[in-house]
């Protein structure tokens, strides 16, 4: 069963606008919750990473949010740009030593028009 | 800057082929990861390591095989491929400390025909 899911599945922005990505997830425990960018054939790049029951990052251009209660995150991308498209996944650390697992989301396909 | 590499980065063979992907990192982590990505589903993972001569299993190892020579080199290997183990086969290495990053590699894209 997928313990995180990731939505919508794809997204079409015009460039300049902002948008928002949603995590839902049911992995227990929650250590934490990191967001990864992937660009087209790539390998996966950290942006942010969320540990507290609530908490709140912000990396330039991108903000995210976590509610452990609400096994919720959700990833805000402003003003975008045409080096924004790519694939966002959603990640859940059930520990948080590297002997840990971590659970993948599927991700959400972001594309930026101009 | 961290750096995870991966060969070859892309690789077509038979059923019942050979197949070794090669992973080398340059970042000293202890620990390495072999994943796989699948359309429609997150990274799952294949094999992981902490440390030279030590392997864990992951979440879908049937049909694969992993050894870590050294530190900095970790190998997957299929003995018999099958169709099924067509995807994108990603390697990472992070350090033990809690919250630690896993820096991934480029990606591998593997063909079994």
């Amino acid at each position: 069963k997928t313990q995180v899911e990731q939505s919508p599945q794809s997204l079409v922005v015009r460039q300049g606008e902002n948008c928002v990505l949603q995590c839902n997830y049911s992995v227990t425990p929650d250590n934490h919750l990191r967001w990864f960018k992937q660009d087209t054939g790539k390998g996966l790049v950290s942006l942010t990473v969320l540990v507290d029951q609530k908490d709140k990052t912000s990396n330039g251009r991108y903000s995210a949010t976590l509610d452990k209660d609400a096994k919720h995150s959700t990833l805000h991308i402003t003003a975008t740009l045409l080096d924004d498209t790519a694939t966002y996944i959603c990640v859940v650390g059930d520990r948080g030593s590297a002997l840990g697992r971590l659970h993948f989301g599927a991700g959400t396909q972001l594309i930026v028009i101009p | 800057e961290a750096a995870v590499t991966q060969s070859p980065r892309n690789k077509v063979t038979v059923t019942g082929g050979n197949v070794t992907l090669s992973c080398r990192q340059t970042n000293s982590h202890n620990y390495m990861y072999w994943y796989r990505q699948d359309t429609g589903h997150g990274l799952r993972l294949i094999h992981y390591s902490y440390g030279a001569g030590n392997l864990q299993i992951g979440d879908v190892p049937d049909g694969y095989k992993a050894t870590r020579t050294t530190q900095e080199d970790f190998f997957l290997l299929l003995e018999l491929a099958s169709p099924s183990q067509t995807s994108l086969y990603f390697c990472a290495s992070s350090e033990g400390r809690n919250y630690a990053e896993q820096f991934f590699g480029p990606g591998t894209r593997l063909t079994v025909l």
